[in-house]
């Protein structure tokens, strides 16, 4: 298994491009998410998802849209970046056990964005 | 939104000191606390996941207690080791069931000096 992966590993923007940032999982995840890091504020929630077609806010959603046609794949994108969106970006996923005990969660190798 | 608070923010302690770290989170709708271990420039990986009350949970030199009526998590890490070096993160699962929703701390620097 290759786990999450994250494509591409950095990416430079100037204010106002798009982009999207790839994220797929093979290990039939049902929960993807994405964080943000920004120094001093640890990981912060943009979007998450239970499942292919639902997705649902997180703590800092703006400017960022998300869409879960597959199970694998749950890719970020950036409608118009702005240099407050210079972070680095982490997608995790986890499985559902059980009765609802909640997993652990895995995270890919991060994609760092810089926005000029 | 789940307030998730750690301390201290950072800690340098000499090797074979043993320490730990508090994780607060409100008490109220708790559904899971989970610690992650974070090197610098890898991806964060899991330590631990607790959901009940009471909850002890041991990883080598490593355990971590849950105390979800006080809405407080320790992390020990007992004989500190250059390696243990990282940011220690929690992160909490509101109480809308298991969506795979986490709201993580600011988390706690260690620096183990040899």
């Amino acid at each position: 298994n290759a786990g999450v992966t994250q494509t591409p590993k950095f990416q430079v923007l100037k204010t106002g491009q798009s982009m999207t940032l790839q994220c797929a999982q093979d290990m039939n995840h049902e929960y993807m998410s994405w964080y943000r890091q920004d120094p001093g504020m640890g990981l912060r929630l943009i979007h998450y998802s239970v499942g292919a077609g639902i997705t649902d806010q997180g703590e800092v959603p703006n400017g960022y849209n998300v869409s879960r046609s597959t199970t694998e794949d749950f890719p970020l994108r950036l409608l118009s970046a702005a240099p407050s969106q210079t972070s680095v970006y982490f997608c995790a996923s986890s499985s559902k056990r059980g009765t609802g005990s909640t997993d652990t969660q895995y995270f890919g190798p991060g994609t760092r964005l810089t926005v000029l | 939104i789940l307030n998730v608070e750690q301390s201290p923010q950072s800690l340098h302690v000499q090797e074979g000191d043993s320490t730990n770290f508090t994780c607060s989170f409100p008490s109220s709708n708790f559904y899971a606390l989970h610690w992650y271990r974070w090197e610098t420039a890898k991806s964060p990986e899991a330590l631990f996941v607790m959901t009940l009350n009471g909850d002890e949970k041991k990883k080598g030199r490593i355990s971590a207690t849950l105390n979800t009526k006080e809405g407080y998590s320790y992390l020990y890490i007992k004989g500190s080791q250059p390696e243990d070096s990282a940011t220690y993160l929690c992160a909490s699962g509101p109480g809308s069931g298991n969506t795979g929703k986490l709201i993580f701390g600011q988390g706690t620097t260690l620096q183990v000096k040899p």
